[in-house]
C-alpha cells in the first residue's frame, strides 16, 4: 500500500542554518504531496503542497520539489529561525481511490537553538 | 474565512464511557476527514464524510463511528472507551468533491481516558 517515510528526528540546528528534512514515498500513479507543520499543543497547518511531478511548493521560505524519479519530496529552508521549531509531517493523498485519506510520515521534530 | 473548529478542546473520560466530538468545517467545504494522533502510531485516518455519506473508512474497530449533518458539520463517537483511545483527534475539511483536494485541519480535541 501507499506509504511515506521521513528521516528520523529530532533535528537540532542553530539559527540561520540550512534545513533539509528527507521524505520519500511509495504510491501508485501520481499522488499529491504535502508538508504540514504542528506547533506544540496545536493542530496541523499546511506548509506547502505539490500536485504533479517537478512541481515546487513554497511558503514562508520553505521549499519542496516533487521528484517522481526518486519518489521524494524533501523539505528545505535556507535559514531557519527559532520560531521554526515544530514537528514537520510529510503526507500524500493517493491518486485513485481512498478519498479524503491523507497518509502521513512519522513526523520529524525540528529544534532550532539561538 | 473562519478555520476548522473542533469542540471540546479537552476531554477526560473513564474506561467504558462513550464520547462525542464535534467538527465544524470551513464554510463551503463539504468533505470532513477524521484522524487519530498518538505518540506510538502517529497520524491515522479514521473516516471521511462527504454530503452526509461516509465515503471512506480506516482500520479502526466499530466502536469508532461518525456522521455528517446537512450543514457539513461532523461528529465522531467512540463507545466503550479504552485506555488506548487516549489521543489527539483531528478533523480536516476540504472543498473536494473528488476527495483529492487540500485538507485544512482544526486544532484537535485531546481525549484522555482514565
Amino acid at each position: 500500500g501507499d506509504s511515506v517515510t521521513q528521516m528520523e528526528g529530532p533535528v537540532t540546528l542553530s539559527e540561520e542554518a540550512f534545513l533539509t528534512i528527507n521524505c520519500t514515498y511509495t504510491a501508485t500513479g501520481y499522488p499529491s504531496l504535502f508538508w504540514y507543520v504542528q506547533y506544540p499543543g496545536e493542530g496541523l497547518q499546511l506548509l506547502l503542497k505539490a500536485t504533479k511531478a517537478d512541481d515546487k511548493g513554497s511558503n514562508k521560505g520553505f521549499e519542496a520539489t516533487y521528484r517522481k524519479e526518486t519518489t521524494s519530496f524533501h523539505l528545505e529552508k535556507g535559514s531557519v529561525q527559532v520560531s521554526d521549531s515544530a514537528v514537520y509531517f510529510c503526507a500524500l493523498l493517493p491518486y485513485s481511490g481512498n478519498t479524503g485519506k491523507l497518509i502521513f510520515g512519522q513526523g520529524t521534530t525540528l529544534q532550532v537553538k539561538p | 474565512k473562519a478555520g476548522v473548529t473542533q469542540t471540546p478542546r479537552y476531554l477526560i473520560k473513564t474506561r467504558g464511557q462513550q464520547v462525542t466530538l464535534s467538527c465544524s468545517p470551513i464554510s463551503g467545504h463539504r468533505s470532513v476527514s477524521w484522524y487519530q494522533q498518538t505518540p506510538g502510531q502517529g497520524l491515522q485516518f479514521l473516516f471521511e464524510y462527504f454530503s452526509e455519506t461516509q465515503r471512506n473508512k480506516g482500520n479502526f474497530p466499530g466502536r469508532f463511528s461518525g456522521r455528517q449533518f446537512s450543514n457539513s458539520r461532523s461528529e465522531m463517537n467512540v463507545s466503550t472507551l479504552e485506555l488506548g483511545d487516549s489521543a489527539l483527534y483531528l478533523c480536516a475539511s476540504s472543498s473536494s468533491t473528488s476527495g483529492k483536494e487540500t485538507q485544512y485541519f482544526g486544532p484537535g480535541t485531546r481525549l484522555l481516558v482514565l
